[in-house]
């Protein structure tokens, strides 16, 4: 089945550094990755759309500059928080859509940051 | 506003019991509806999906019910495990779009 791999798992990074987080698609070639953020004890909030070889789009309220989405290759996007601040810790989730249905979605395994 | 509408918030049911989720929508250009399980510091899972062309998928002990006049979907769990304690979400695709809405999130436990 298809399967998405999401790296590192648990981050803690000190404000004001930049962290990067990584989502790649193993077995299959994702044109379309997610990224989204999840507070505890509630739902996942889409924060963007990465289409490879493109710009992302960004939700309304989501800092662009802020966080830096890279989909460079078919296999592989990746998250980049830009001076992170406490504020920014929470579970980062990226999903991607599978080439073989057009109704896929497989998770990554999500990321917790800590920012101290 | 929250496209897609779930209850209840939270779930204790006995193991051995059904467990009922429940949601609402309003978009009727949805054409897509999944649930998920997702378990503490886990990304959430594909469990079962339906499309509104169907109004019931069963797949072992997950059953979608799927009334399409009423805009309502519920996941049922038949015999529940403590296992499957976890936060189910559902969520709804628009046709033609690529991104997923999801419902608010069922903490479920199963005692046992």
């Amino acid at each position: 089945g298809a399967v998405v791999s999401q790296h590192p798992s648990r981050v803690i990074c000190k404000s004001g550094t930049s962290v990067k987080i990584e989502c790649r698609s193993l077995d299959f070639q994702a044109t379309t990755m997610f990224w989204y953020r999840q507070f505890p004890k509630q739902s996942l909030m889409l924060m963007a759309t990465s289409n490879e070889g493109s710009k992302a789009t960004y939700e309304q309220g989501v800092e662009k500059d802020k966080f830096l989405i890279n989909h460079a290759s078919l296999t592989l996007s990746t998250l980049t928080v830009t001076s992170a601040h406490p504020e920014d810790s929470s579970f980062y989730i990226c999903s991607a859509k599978t080439g073989q249905s057009i109704y896929g979605y497989t998770f990554g395994s999500g990321t917790r940051l800590t920012v101290v | 506003q929250q496209q897609v509408k779930q209850s209840p918030q939270s779930l204790i049911v006995q193991k051995g019991g059904i467990s009922i989720i429940n949601c609402a929508y309003e978009n009727t250009a949805f054409d897509y509806f999944p649930w998920y399980q997702q378990f503490p510091g886990k990304g959430p899972a594909l469990l079962i999906a339906i499309r509104p062309d169907v109004s019931e998928k069963k797949e072992g002990r997950f059953t979608i019910s799927f009334n399409k006049s009423a805009k309502q979907f519920s996941l049922h769990i038949m015999d529940s495990q403590p296992g499957d304690s976890a936060t189910y979400f559902c969520a709804a695709k628009e046709t033609g779009a690529n991104n997923l809405f999801f419902g608010t999130g069922t903490r479920l436990t199963v005692i046992p």
